[in-house]
């Protein structure tokens, strides 16, 4: 089957980094995306990596390694608007997107 | 960059009732559009996939007939939930791709459901 796996919750210090895992066992790899999510809002786009090594934007970062089917997501200078479910989606052959359970970070001042 | 709108925000209505949910792309033409729900605290749930001008592919456990999905137009598509029951209250969001070569959704903000 499906799987992508990520912690359930984490919490950071305003200021500090933070680094959320996701792992996937997926049919196939057509990308791996990263979205937030605020309570109560829909998902917004965060990144996307469908080939290995690290994409910087701004704040955040993605990272992919698709031989360890390994991503994650690193938040730098973390804020208190930054807490907020993350997650993570891989796009499968039939490019159909599959969404992990998500990751609900607190941040704490 | 791409918008996504939805219509209503929020609605309550009584059991029994139906609800129509509108999802519009507003900045460019949609050729897929998601429908998907999300219980408090749970991950997002893929309820089915529609193409501009063809019927709907449900996920396995969502009845067709209960959930009617529409999509006339590459800008718009619509979720009717039929003879809804409180078990219906959610939070509905829709998606839409077409613009990026990778299939990026861009998501409306989402309706909020609840049956009394």
């Amino acid at each position: 089957g499906q799987n992508i796996d990520q912690p359930t919750e984490m919490t950071a210090t305003e200021g500090a980094i933070v680094q959320i895992n996701c792992t996937y066992q997926t049919s196939g790899f057509n990308g791996l995306f990263w979205y937030q999510q605020h309570a109560g809002e829909a998902p917004t786009f965060l990144s996307y990596n469908v080939l290995d090594g690290l994409e910087e934007k701004g704040r955040f970062s993605s990272f992919l390694s698709r031989s360890k089917g390994y991503s994650y997501l690193l938040l730098k200078e973390l804020q208190m608007k930054d807490s907020a479910s993350y997650l993570c989606a891989v796009l499968d052959s039939n490019y159909q997107l599959i969404w992990g359970a998500g990751t609900k970070l607190i941040i704490k001042p | 960059g791409a918008v996504v709108s939805q219509h209503p925000s929020w609605v309550i209505c009584k059991s029994g009732t139906s609800v129509k949910i509108e999802c519009r792309s507003l900045d460019f033409q949609a050729t897929t559009m998601f429908w998907y729900r999300q219980f408090p605290k749970q991950s997002l749930m893929l309820m089915a996939t529609s193409n501009e001008g063809s019927k709907a592919t449900y996920e396995q456990g969502v009845e067709k007939d209960k959930f009617l999905i529409n999509h006339a137009s590459l800008t718009l598509s619509t979720l009717t939930v039929t003879s809804a029951h409180p078990e219906d209250s959610s939070f509905y969001i829709c998606s839409a791709s077409g613009m990026e070569d990778y299939n990026e959704q861009f998501f409306g903000p989402g309706t909020r459901l609840t049956v009394l």
